[in-house]
């Protein structure tokens, strides 16, 4: 039972242009919501984070997007730069809990 | 020390043979956990210690596989009698204690267990 799902194992984008990575949730009672990236050989690293509460948060060259009406979460990344390549793997938490629940990760490629 | 650190980065090891993965978190950071990378997966849970309390275990896939986490700092994963199917990343995170917002958990870079 596939809580947070992922449906694209792979993106390949052209350097400088937008990246949009989607991921999607069955749970309502998720209240925060966290895009890690991770490099090969690599432990998982934090890029950005959004609470329930909001449906955009922004930092740089990234921004997250929250639909909490279609259980969808979106990661942009623009402009999308070589240093983008890598595994960015969605990650949710449930109110109270813990733990994070992540989903099978998209592998973005950033062609020159 | 600066991040989480992770022993061994590699580890080859014969089917049926016990193997020990040693995490060592933050510090003071007082939640730990044990997450997995199969090939082509995503992140499993595995464990959660925070302080004292009784760890969260919901996501060990069977009763070869246990953890522990002595004097609330270090902790080591065991695997008794890895089968071809255990071999993964293991990777292990620690946090703050309260996950509020901005609070994230930070991953070390994972112990490589092959099962041959």
């Amino acid at each position: 039972d596939q809580q947070v799902k992922q449906n694209s194992p792979s993106l390949s984008v052209q350097e400088g242009r937008i990246s949009i990575l989607n991921c999607d949730y069955t749970n309502s009672m998720f209240d925060y919501f966290l895009w890690y990236k991770k490099y090969p050989a690599e432990g998982p690293t934090f890029l950005i984070s959004i609470s329930s509460i909001k449906d955009k948060n922004e930092d740089g060259r990234f921004t997250v997007f929250l639909n909490k009406s279609a259980k969808h979460l979106s990661l942009h990344i623009v402009p999308s730069q070589p240093g983008d390549s890598a595994v960015y793997f969605c990650a949710v938490r449930k109110q109270g809990a813990q733990k994070l629940v992540f989903g099978q990760g998209t592998r973005l490629t950033i062609n020159p | 020390g600066a991040g989480v650190s992770q022993s061994p980065s590699n580890k080859v090891t014969e089917k049926g043979k016990d193997v020990e993965l040693r995490c060592d978190p933050i510090s003071g950071h007082t939640a730990l956990y044990w997450y997995r990378q199969s090939l082509g997966q995503g992140l499993e849970f595995l464990i959660y210690f925070q302080g004292n309390s009784a760890p969260d275990k919901s996501g060990l896939p069977s009763d070869r596989f246990s953890a522990e986490r002595t004097g609330g700092s270090v902790s080591t994963l065991t695997i008794q009698r890895t089968q071809q199917e255990d071999s993964a990343v293991y990777l292990c995170a620690s946090s703050l204690e309260q996950m509020i917002s901005g609070n994230t958990i930070y991953f070390g870079e994972g112990s490589w267990l092959t099962v041959v």
